[in-house]
């Protein structure tokens, strides 16, 4: 059975800082897997999606990284903005269906 | 484009009683369908999932139901609520086969049951 966690829980930083977010999943046989963000009351945005045979992927200020092996990602977010406060899910593709982590609840102050 | 819609956006409901929510998908065809709870502090949790028309496969055991009775249509039932279904429901939808699928979600429902 996957499980997939995510540390922290919360995290509150001010503005400006760069800051790294943690996934951990138990079965390295994964498809894919993907970080979202979640804007309280709302739906899922697809942020990144790292295919099983890469390494990272890239968009703006957003760098995802994945080890398979070790069954981790990370999501490495640059010069942190308020706008960026959310809450954020890694979820991996395991067999036929997602599934998600916790969440990061993250803070960014002005 | 894809949209996906969910209605209503906001639901509360007394202990027993009934349970419809519904999500449609425009702009694709034969897409994976998904419903997923996500309970107050807690990640998202798998309800059901569909392949096509009238299949559906149920990943937890609980008072809901699912049906797809059209191809972008999947409606999320139950015939007694209880408190513990209480959440925010959100339904998805991926692109059917490959291995390079994600998934868009719709807005999502937030029921209460009191």
């Amino acid at each position: 059975k996957q499980e997939v966690t995510q540390i922290p829980a919360a995290l509150s930083v001010p503005e400006g800082e760069n800051l790294v977010l943690n996934c951990s999943f138990t079965d390295s046989a994964i498809y894919n897997l993907q970080w979202f963000r979640q804007d309280p009351g709302k739906g899922l945005t697809s942020l990144l999606l790292i295919q099983s045979s890469q390494r990272e992927q890239t968009s703006g200020r957003l760098n995802a990284s994945l080890d398979k092996s070790s069954g981790r990602s990370t999501l490495y977010i640059a010069a942190s903005q308020p706008g960026d406060s959310a809450t954020y899910l890694c979820a991996v593709l395991y067999g036929q269906n997602f599934v998600f982590g916790p969440g990061t609840r993250l803070s960014v102050l002005p | 484009s894809q949209t996906i819609h969910q209605w209503p956006a906001t639901l509360v409901q007394p202990v027993g009683s009934p349970l419809s929510l519904e999500c449609t998908v425009e702009g694709t065809s034969n897409p994976n369908l998904y419903w997923y709870r996500q309970a107050a502090g807690r990640g998202l949790q798998l309800l059901f999932y569909s392949v096509g028309i009238g299949q559906i496969s149920s990943e937890v055991p609980q008072n809901l139901s699912a049906s797809r009775p059209q191809d972008r249509q999947f409606i999320l039932s139950s015939k007694k609520l209880l408190l513990s279904d209480s959440g925010f429901y959100l339904c998805a939808w991926s692109p059917r086969g490959g291995i390079t699928d994600t998934q868009y979600f719709g807005p999502g429902t937030r029921l209460t049951v009191l």
